[in-house]
């Protein structure tokens, strides 16, 4: 079947460190992999998506690596700030279940100053 | 362009009632997926429309309903509401619909139910 395996939170970090946030993940098919951002009250946001393996997906400075060999999707930042803290969600959708989402189950992220 | 919009941002309801939530996709786009949001489940799929057809359907009982109207806004339906139904559900508006993944959903910002 499909599923998302993600680090666990909560994660405390100071302003300005590096981030990583594991994710893993099981899946028939061709699947593609997503980074969604939940900030307080708020839907989610796509933060970055990757299609295929080897692609790499970036944005607002976060880049994560489709590595179809360890089945994994790690979001990294080199420099975390404040305004970035909020639960990231990995998800996939696999090529047989159309806009069927599977998400992890969220890595709470906590900038301070 | 708005975005995926959601209504009633938040509501009360008594054990037994029922709920309609409602959904309005960003404008072009014809498929629309639910999500129960909860702290012990977290995300997780409950149904997917599109052109008033329901195509996926995840594991939830079957006082959990839906439809989607020909302009592409869809309602869930809720009835004889449990305490656990106290969740909040995210609408997600999608461009495509295709065997091929990596169509991207964009969410609203959801409706918080509470259940008394």
């Amino acid at each position: 079947g499909n599923s998302v395996t993600q680090m666990e939170g909560p994660v405390t970090l100071s302003e300005e460190a590096f981030l990583t946030i594991n994710c893993t993940y099981t899946a028939t098919g061709y699947p593609s992999l997503f980074w969604y951002v939940q900030y307080p009250g708020e839907g989610l946001q796509l933060l970055l998506k990757a299609t295929k393996a080897d692609d790499k997906g970036s944005n607002k400075g976060f880049e994560a690596t489709y590595r179809k060999e360890t089945t994994s999707f790690h979001l990294e930042k080199g420099s975390v700030q404040v305004s970035d803290s909020a639960v990231y969600f990995c998800a996939l959708s696999a090529s047989n279940t159309g806009n069927q989402f599977y998400f992890g189950t969220g890595t709470s992220l906590t900038v301070i100053p | 362009k708005a975005g995926v919009t959601q209504t009633p941002r938040y509501l009360i309801k008594t054990r037994g009632q029922q709920v309609t939530l409602s959904c309005s996709p960003i404008s072009g786009h014809r498929s629309v997926s639910w999500y129960q949001q909860t702290p012990g489940q977290g995300l997780q799929f409950l149904f997917e429309y599109f052109s008033e057809t329901q195509r996926n359907k995840g594991n939830f009982p079957g006082r959990f309903s839906g439809r989607q109207f020909s302009n592409s806004r869809s309602e869930m339906n809720v009835s004889t509401l449990e305490l656990g139904d106290s969740a909040l559900y995210l609408c997600a508006s999608s461009l495509v619909v295709g065997v091929n993944s990596g169509n991207t959903i964009y969410f609203g910002e959801g409706s918080w139910l509470t259940v008394v």
